[in-house]
């Protein structure tokens, strides 16, 4: 199975800052990589997937990209509603695999 | 619009066996490159990928739950089912379904871009 490890697994930040989560797999995964928020009432949200293309009403703040193994997802200007849980997934082979998570918090 | 609705048991006891169904609406399942997807949390825990099933029958199966799982579809009725054999406490979780679509764009994408509000399942004597 493909490791998914995501980093950093907490993030306090204030709002307006500028953040980056980084999902880095334990081997090549060619660009299938999605990014999902969770809130603590359980809703799941996705937001990004192959890498960079954002799902249909995600605010443009939200962006993904990847350099080498590295795969991020920056929120640009934090805004009231975007503390939660973070996970990336990766498609490009079964069994699909999910990163442990990133805890944005407000600082 | 695409939505989703788990509907499960809530409770039940160790060894038996867990039904789950997906009642969906905004897409068929007899639809070329449509899916869903089974994605399950343990409470304070991540997200772990079970099974998904697809548009042509076709099913892909977590190896991590051996041969546990069962998926299936009625495709009349807009639902997807989940069944987990032999239940233990490790079982407990919140269950998702989720809308998963199929790309090819040169290379094979899937996307699930719609999840339902997950089930609460407890295994417990």
């Amino acid at each position: 199975d493909i490791q998914m490890t995501q980093s950093p697994s907490s993030l306090p930040a204030s709002l307006g800052e500028r953040v980056t989560i980084i999902c880095r797999a334990s081997q090549g995964i060619s660009n299938n990589l999605n990014w999902y928020q969770q809130k603590p009432d359980g809703t799941i949200k996705p937001l990004i997937y192959y890498t960079s293309n954002l799902q249909s009403g995600v605010p443009s703040s939200f962006s993904g990209s990847r350099s080498g193994t590295d795969y991020s997802l920056t929120i640009s200007s934090l805004e009231p509603e975007d503390f939660a849980m973070y996970y990336c997934q990766q498609d490009a082979s079964f069994p699909w695999t999910f990163g442990g998570g990133t805890k944005l918090e407000l600082k | 619009q695409v939505t989703l609705k788990e509907s499960g048991p809530g409770i039940l006891q160790p060894s038996h066996t867990l039904s789950l169904t997906c009642s969906f609406s905004g897409f068929s399942l007899s639809t070329y490159g449509m899916g869903v997807s089974w994605i399950r949390q343990p409470s304070g825990k991540g997200l772990e990928w079970l099974a998904s099933i697809w548009w042509n029958g076709n099913t892909y199966n977590n190896p991590s739950l051996k041969s546990r799982l069962t998926v299936s579809k009625d495709t009349s009725n807009n639902q997807a089912f989940l069944k987990v054999t032999s239940v233990d406490t490790a079982d407990t979780a919140t269950y998702y379904c989720a809308h998963t679509r199929l790309y090819n764009i040169g290379t094979t994408v899937y996307v699930m871009d719609a999840w339902g509000q997950g089930a609460s399942v407890t295994v417990s004597s």
